[in-house]
C-alpha cells in the first residue's frame, strides 16, 4: 500500500530556506499516471497548492509562489523534495506531500488520491 | 485563477440525518471536482472525484452531484465518523491548482 512520509526542520528562521522531502514506499515515484504534489495549511485555514512535479522532472508551481518555490524528484531514492526560499510568519503551516493522478496522455492534472500525514513548518526567529 | 467558494462555513447536523454541502465555482470547471474529508489532526481523504465518483472504499452514502459551477456534496445519514471538514477542489484549469475554504460539519 502507497505510503507519503514528509520530513524536514520543524522550525525555519525568516528569510531562509524551507526545505521538506517526501519519500514514497509502497509504490514507485516513476509511475506514469502520477505527478507528485505538494499543499499546505496554515494553521486553523484551508488548503493551498504549492506545486507538483513529474518522474522526468517536469514542474508546475502555484504562480502565487512560483518565484520562491523549487521542486525535485530522486528517482533513486524514491522521494521528492520541496524548497521554499525567504520564508516569512506567513508560511508557517501544514505541509502536506500527496499523489497527484493526471491524465497520462495530456499530463493534466487531477484529484490528490493519496497524502502523507502532514509535518508542520513554523517559521520564526 | 479559478475561486471556489463553499457553503455553508458550519453545518450542524443530528447524527443519522442528511447533510448537504456546497461548492461553487467562479467559472465552469465541467466536472472535474472533487472532495475531501479532513478530520483534526489528519490529513485530507479523497472522497469524490470527477464531481461523482467515489474513490475507493469510500462508504456509498457519500454522494457527489453537478457539473459546471455548482456542486453538491451529500451525506445521507450522518455517521460519528463522518463529522469533519470538507473541502472542495477544482482541475480543470491549472495552474494553480483550488481548493475551497470548507465546510466543517459538527454535532448538532
Amino acid at each position: 500500500q502507497l505510503h507519503l512520509q514528509e520530513s524536514g526542520p520543524g522550525l525555519v528562521r525568516p528569510s531562509e530556506t524551507l526545505s521538506l522531502t517526501c519519500v514514497v514506499s509502497g509504490g514507485s515515484v516513476t509511475s506514469s499516471g502520477y505527478y507528485w504534489g505538494w499543499i499546505r495549511q496554515p494553521p486553523g485555514k484551508g488548503l493551498e497548492w504549492i506545486g507538483s512535479i513529474y518522474y522526468s522532472g517536469t514542474t508546475s508551481y502555484n504562480p502565487s509562489l512560483k518565484s520562491r518555490v523549487t521542486m525535485s524528484v530522486d528517482t533513486s531514492k524514491n522521494q521528492f523534495s520541496l524548497e521554499l526560499n525567504s520564508v516569512t510568519a506567513a508560511d508557517t503551516a501544514v505541509y502536506y506531500c500527496a499523489r497527484n493522478v493526471i491524465v497520462v496522455v495530456s499530463h493534466r492534472t487531477l484529484e490528490f488520491d493519496r497524502w502523507g500525514q502532514g509535518t508542520l513548518v513554523t517559521v520564526s526567529s | 485563477e479559478i475561486v471556489m467558494t463553499q457553503s455553508p462555513a458550519t453545518l450542524s447536523v443530528s447524527p443519522g440525518e442528511r447533510a448537504t454541502l456546497s461548492c461553487r465555482a467562479s467559472q465552469s470547471v465541467n466536472s472535474n471536482l472533487a472532495w475531501y474529508q479532513q478530520k483534526p489532526g489528519q490529513a485530507p481523504r479523497l472522497l469524490i472525484y470527477a464531481a461523482s465518483t467515489r474513490a475507493t472504499g469510500i462508504p456509498a452514502r457519500f454522494s457527489g452531484s453537478g457539473s459546471g459551477t455548482e456542486f453538491t456534496l451529500t451525506i445521507s445519514s450522518l455517521q460519528s465518523e463522518d463529522f469533519a471538514v470538507y473541502y472542495c477542489q477544482q482541475y480543470t484549469q491549472w495552474p494553480p491548482l483550488t481548493f475551497g475554504g470548507g465546510t466543517k460539519v459538527e454535532i448538532k
